[in-house]
């Protein structure tokens, strides 16, 4: 069974920091995926990963993707306030997804 | 605005009752998804079409059932309901398949009492 684990669950960082967040999923995948969810709002997608190395950035986020250490990063770069929120990644594996349980992260100044 | 639409935003019901949550995705889109989110499970996957055909399937019971239509629009029914069917229902749209970019509508709060 595909299982995703994120870590940290709680990140409380300062304004200006670096900080990266892990995805560690169970099986096989080529296909990862982040999204950001701000308090009682509605999911907004991130990023798509595709394949082994896929590195993407926006802005002061970069996703990357090794499918053979089964692990994707979410880096941050120079946190500002904005970016508080909870991150998701989730895997897809044989026409199913799983999500990870979230990682919520607070900058603060 | 992402451009997908769902309604009702609120609806609240007695156990044992049927509801039908309606999504429209961003026009052009062919990838219709629908996720649930609950404080006790999170977030899970319960299942996309595209383009009228089941694409892949989670983790949605038996009572449940979604469909998309001619015109794109998608329903997900949920039928003989529990306490614990109590969530926020999402539904998400791409243009293609599951390896694009997700636009998600602002989801139904579903209580049931």
């Amino acid at each position: 069974e595909l299982k995703v684990e994120q870590n940290p669950l709680f990140l409380s960082m300062q304004e200006g920091k670096n900080y990266t967040i892990y995805c560690n999923y169970s099986t096989t995948s080529d296909r990862l995926y982040w999204y950001r969810q701000d308090p009682g709002k509605s999911l907004e997608s991130l990023f798509v990963l595709l394949s082994n190395g896929a590195v993407k950035q926006e802005g002061r986020l970069m996703a990357s993707l090794d499918t053979k250490a089964r692990l994707s990063t979410l880096h941050i770069t120079a946190a500002v306030h904005d970016l508080s929120a909870t991150y998701f990644c989730a895997v897809y594996n044989n026409n199913d997804m799983r999500f990870g349980a979230g990682t919520r992260l607070t900058v603060k100044p | 605005d992402s451009g997908v639409t769902q309604t009702p935003k609120h609806l609240i019901t007695a156990t044992g009752q049927r509801v039908t949550l309606r999504c429209s995705p961003r026009s052009g889109d062919l990838s219709v998804y629908w996720y649930q989110q609950s404080l006790d499970q999170g977030l899970q996957f319960l299942i996309q079409y595209y383009n009228g055909e089941e694409r892949a399937k989670g983790n949605i019971l038996e009572r449940f059932s979604a469909q998309q239509f001619p015109d794109l629009h998608s329903e997900l029914n949920l039928s003989s309901l529990e306490l614990g069917d109590s969530a926020l229902y999402f539904c998400a749209s791409s243009w293609t398949d599951i390896g694009n970019i997700q636009y998600f509508g602002a989801g139904t709060r579903l209580s049931v009492l």
